[in-house]
């Protein structure tokens, strides 16, 4: 059965760590894949898509990576900051490349 | 430019009554989504438009559900009767209308069933 499954419910680090989460897919094959940040009480916000034929993309403090042979993304926040405490969601093309399917996401918890 | 406008905010009701929602999405999107989002989970679509078409309503349960986009533009998701395990954020979201866009989401609509 088609599965997205993120790294751990939560995610504890230090500020000024590197936070490093997961997604991990099975029984898909998406061209695309994006992630999503969400507050509490909020609606998801858009962070990065990476296509297939891109290994990396960075936007400022995040980086995005896509290995299609483990079906995994990682996506790193570098010098992490408290405000980036949130929910994050990844969310890939279904084999219809119709719509986009998300993950239950990672609460990451950035500690002073 | 305003983003993609929801109401109501919060909803309670009791079972077996009727219950809408709205949703306004950014002006010029072509797409439309209505997403259920339980505690914990992530976001899952109910029903896709292209303008004024539902082109995946794959997912909406039926029997007790139904959504329209009069004109293609404003959509309204209703749910009669409600039941307890419909409890949960709906969230409506836009998109300029190809599958590898982003999404941009309203802040959604939380429904407790009592």
């Amino acid at each position: 059965s088609q599965k997205i499954e993120q790294n751990s419910e939560a995610l504890n680090i230090q500020e000024g760590k590197t936070a490093t989460l997961t997604c991990n897919y099975t029984n898909y094959s998406p061209a695309y894949l994006q992630w999503y940040r969400q507050d509490p009480g909020r609606g998801p916000v858009f962070l990065l898509l990476i296509r297939e034929n891109e290994k990396e993309k960075r936007k400022e403090r995040l980086k995005v990576t896509f290995d299609t042979t483990l079906k995994q993304s990682l996506f790193h926040i570098t010098a992490s900051q408290p405000a980036d405490s949130a929910t994050y969601l990844c969310a890939l093309e279904d084999n219809y490349g119709q719509n986009f399917v998300f993950g239950p996401g990672t609460r990451l918890s950035v500690l002073p | 430019e305003a983003g993609v406008v929801q109401s109501p905010r919060y909803k309670i009701i009791e079972k077996k009554q009727p219950v809408a929602f709205w949703c306004n999405p950014i002006s010029g999107h072509n797409t439309l989504y209505w997403y259920l989002q339980n505690l914990g989970q992530g976001p899952e679509l109910l029903i896709r438009y292209e303008n004024e078409e539902a082109v995946d309503d794959s997912q909406l349960p039926k029997d007790r559900f139904s959504a329209e986009r009069l004109k293609g533009v404003d959509s309204t998701l209703k749910i009669q009767p409600a039941e307890l395990g419909d409890s949960a954020v709906y969230l409506c979201a836009s998109s300029w209308g190809t599958s590898t866009g982003e999404l941009f989401f309203g802040e959604g609509s939380r429904l407790t069933v009592l």
